[in-house]
């Protein structure tokens, strides 16, 4: 399996600034996901990350709002930009570990916008 | 595209006893189905999975069954503990994109 790091762990942001969040993996990985989970609620998929190619946002979600970068294959940065309070979440990445299928995910980072 | 439903929301059960939490899915082409332990202030964690070429999967006191008939799947927790207590997910994804569609979660809770 992979193990996976998040920066921040939780952050206090002001509403109109920006955050952005390091996943970091053990093991190269192909593809990396980025999924947003508020409070009580499932996990919603924000994009897919593969290296070398631009981000493939879901419905509902776009590149200006979560911008999304993949420099290499064990590390992406997912930003929050122009936050308001509805951008208050757990944000998460995850790896799909070698082709099985098989996701794993970071600890999350909990952003609360005030 | 893929519907997840998962039921119960909430689970509360008696260490010891048994736990069930039950998924129906939509698509008949899902054919991989991951279920995910999730504590408070963690991130989700794999717990089991099963493929839909196999009908039951046990690891230790945890069991996963599959119907791709009825397109319906099951946890199946024994001899409960404490620590058990987490909200689980499952999830149904098809071969390929291997990109999952989760279930709402069921929070289980285990008194001693």
């Amino acid at each position: 399996s992979a193990v996976i790091s998040q920066k921040p762990s939780r952050d206090i942001c002001q509403r109109g600034t920006s955050l952005t969040i390091q996943c970091q993996v053990d093991s190269q990985v192909t593809m990396m996901f980025w999924y947003r989970q508020q409070p009580g609620q499932s996990l919603t998929l924000i994009a897919t990350a593969n290296q070398g190619s631009e981000a493939t946002y879901e419905s509902g979600f776009v590149i200006d709002k979560f911008p999304i970068s993949r420099p290499n294959l064990t590390f992406s940065t997912l930003t929050v930009s122009n936050l308001s309070p509805e951008d208050s979440s757990i944000y998460l990445c995850s790896v799909e570990w070698q082709g099985v299928g098989e996701q794993y995910f970071g600890p999350g980072t909990r952003l609360t916008v005030t | 595209g893929e519907n997840v439903e998962q039921h119960p929301s909430t689970l509360s059960v008696q260490e010891g006893d048994s736990a069930v939490i039950k998924c129906t899915y939509s698509d008949s082409a899902s054919n991989y189905f991951p279920w995910y332990k999730q504590e408070l202030g963690k991130g989700p964690q794999l717990i089991i999975d099963i493929r839909s070429n196999v009908g039951e999967k046990k690891d230790q006191r945890i069991a996963v069954t599959l119907n791709k008939t009825a397109k319906h799947f099951s946890l199946h927790i024994t001899e409960t503990q404490p620590e058990d207590s987490a909200v689980y997910f499952c999830a149904g994804s098809s071969g390929g994109s291997y990109i999952p569609t989760f279930g709402r979660g069921t929070s289980l809770i285990v008194h001693p």
